[in-house]
C-alpha cells in the first residue's frame, strides 16, 4: 500500500465533455504531485503541491486543465472540454522526505 | 527540463540470470529514484537513492552522482521481476522520467 488513492480506476469519456480525477495521500505527504503517462512512455511532470499551494505547473497542462488541493488533504484535476489527446493515465503521487509514493491512476479514454 | 536516458530499452531474461539496469542524466540531480511499473500500472517505489549504495534483497542500486548515473542491479531473477523499470531524478521538486527499460523474465 502506498497511501495514495485515486478514483476512478477508469473514466471513458466523450469529446468535449468534463472530468474530474480525485487523489487522496495520507496525512504524511505533504507533497503531492500530478504526473501523466502515455504507452510505451515514462510519467510527464503535470503539477505539484506544497500543503495547498500549487508552487509549479507544467507547459503541458494547458488552460483546459486546473488542479487544486483544499486544505492541503485530498487533491483533484479537472479537465475541461476534453480532447482525443487527453487519453492517458494521470497518476498522483505524494511524497514525504523526498520519496515519491504513487497511486494507481486514473486511466482516461477520450471518444 | 532535465533529460533522462534509460538502457536496455528492452531486456528478456531467463528466470535466474542477473541483470544491471542504467540510467544517465544530462544535468545534476539531488534526488533519484528507481519505480518498478508492474503489468497492472502500479509504480512501486524501489530505492531513494541519490548517491551511495543501497541494498533490497535481490535488488540493488548505486548511483554516482558526479559522473550523473545510476545502476540497478537485478539478481536471481523472477517472473515476478517483469514490468518497466523506470528512474527518475530531479533538483527541487520536479522530476524527471525516463522512458524505462521493459524487462521481461521467462521461465
Amino acid at each position: 500500500d502506498t497511501g495514495v488513492s485515486q478514483d476512478p480506476r477508469h473514466k471513458i469519456t466523450k469529446r468535449g465533455q468534463n472530468v474530474t480525477f480525485r487523489c487522496d495521500p495520507i496525512s504524511e505527504h505533504n507533497r503531492l504531485y500530478w504526473y501523466r503517462q502515455t504507452l510505451g512512455q515514462g510519467p510527464e511532470f503535470l503539477t505539484y503541491f506544497q500543503n495547498e499551494a500549487q508552487l509549479e505547473k507544467s507547459r503541458l497542462l494547458s488552460d483546459r486543465f486546473s488542479a487544486e488541493r483544499p486544505k492541503g488533504s485530498f487533491s483533484t484535476l479537472e479537465i475541461q472540454r476534453t480532447e482525443q489527446g487527453d487519453s492517458a493515465m494521470y497518476l498522483c503521487a505524494g511524497s514525504f522526505g523526498g520519496k515519491l509514493f504513487f497511486g494507481s491512476g486514473t486511466q482516461l479514454s477520450v471518444l | 527540463g532535465i533529460q533522462v536516458e534509460q538502457s536496455p530499452p528492452d531486456l528478456i531474461l531467463q528466470e535466474g540470470a542477473n541483470s544491471t539496469l542504467r540510467c544517465n542524466f544530462s544535468d545534476s540531480v539531488n534526488n533519484l529514484q528507481w519505480f518498478h511499473q508492474n503489468p497492472w500500472g502500479q509504480l512501486i517505489n524501489l530505492f531513494y537513492i541519490p548517491s551511495g549504495t543501497k541494498q533490497n534483497g535481490r535488488l540493488s542500486a548505486t548511483t554516482v552522482a558526479t559522473e550523473r548515473y545510476s545502476l540497478l542491479y537485478i539478481s536471481s531473477s523472477q517472473t515476478t521481476d517483469s514490468g518497466v523499470y523506470f528512474c527518475a531524478g530531479g533538483f527541487g521538486n520536479q522530476f524527471y522520467f525516463g522512458t524505462g527499460t521493459s524487462l521481461t523474465v521467462i521461465p
